[in-house]
């Protein structure tokens, strides 16, 4: 089977660094994805990572280590308008169309 | 701004109606998926079509039946359903099945 864990909630200040983290275990690895929720609204695509290190994009990084079954999303110069879910999901050789979800990290900034 | 549109956006009906979800994509994708999101759980998905083509039904009752007539459009008929199966229903499609997936806003499901 598949597990796949990330924090349930998460609160950081404006202007600061966040880094949430996410684990999986399974096995035929392929890829690992994050999307963002807001509230009521669709998950957005952020990144997307297959080879280890870290893929910045923005105040957006990904980071993957396939040796360890981890992947982290960091947020740099956090703004109010980043309040939302953040959803890790893994997909698996020969299956790329199955996404397997987290439950997603709530991640609140605060002034 | 998204190019995958989901009608309605809410809907409320009873254990015995039947009803149908709207997905439409306009980004020229190949594949659509739907999933199923219930609150402090994970997305499920539920069904994949590529080219028009169901390609994965994962254990999803029967109450549950898609369609996907051209490869723009996706509907789920609904009939029979029960309190459990009050949920967010989203939409997505890809270019195809490695590329990742583009959402749409769901359709708020409530059952009485």
């Amino acid at each position: 089977g598949q597990n796949i864990d990330q924090p349930t909630e998460m609160t950081a200040t404006e202007g600061a660094i966040v880094q949430i983290n996410c684990t999986y275990q399974t096995s035929g690895f392929n890829g690992l994805f994050w999307y963002q929720q807001h509230a009521g609204e669709a998950p957005t695509f952020l990144s997307y990572n297959v080879l280890d290190g870290l893929e910045e994009k923005g105040r957006f990084s990904s980071f993957l280590s396939r040796s360890k079954g981890y992947s982290y999303l960091l947020l740099k110069e956090l703004q109010m308008k980043d309040s939302a879910s953040y959803l890790c999901a893994v997909s698996r050789s020969g299956t790329a169309s199955k996404l397997t979800f987290g439950t997603g990290t709530r991640l609140q900034v605060t002034l | 701004e998204t190019g995958v549109t989901q009608t309605p956006r809410h809907l409320v009906m009873g254990m015995t109606n039947k009803k149908s979800l709207k997905c439409e994509q306009h980004l020229g994708h190949n594949a659509m998926y739907w999933y199923k999101q219930s609150a402090k759980k994970p997305l499920e998905l539920m069904f994949v079509y590529s080219l028009e083509e169901r390609v994965e039904n994962n254990s999803v009752p029967s109450r549950f039946s898609p369609e996907c007539p051209n490869s723009s459009h996706l509907f789920l008929h609904l009939h029979t359903l029960q309190p459990e199966d009050s949920a967010l229903y989203l939409c997505a499609s890809s270019q195809d099945r490695e590329q990742p997936q583009h959402f749409g806003d769901g359709t708020r499901l409530s059952i009485l």
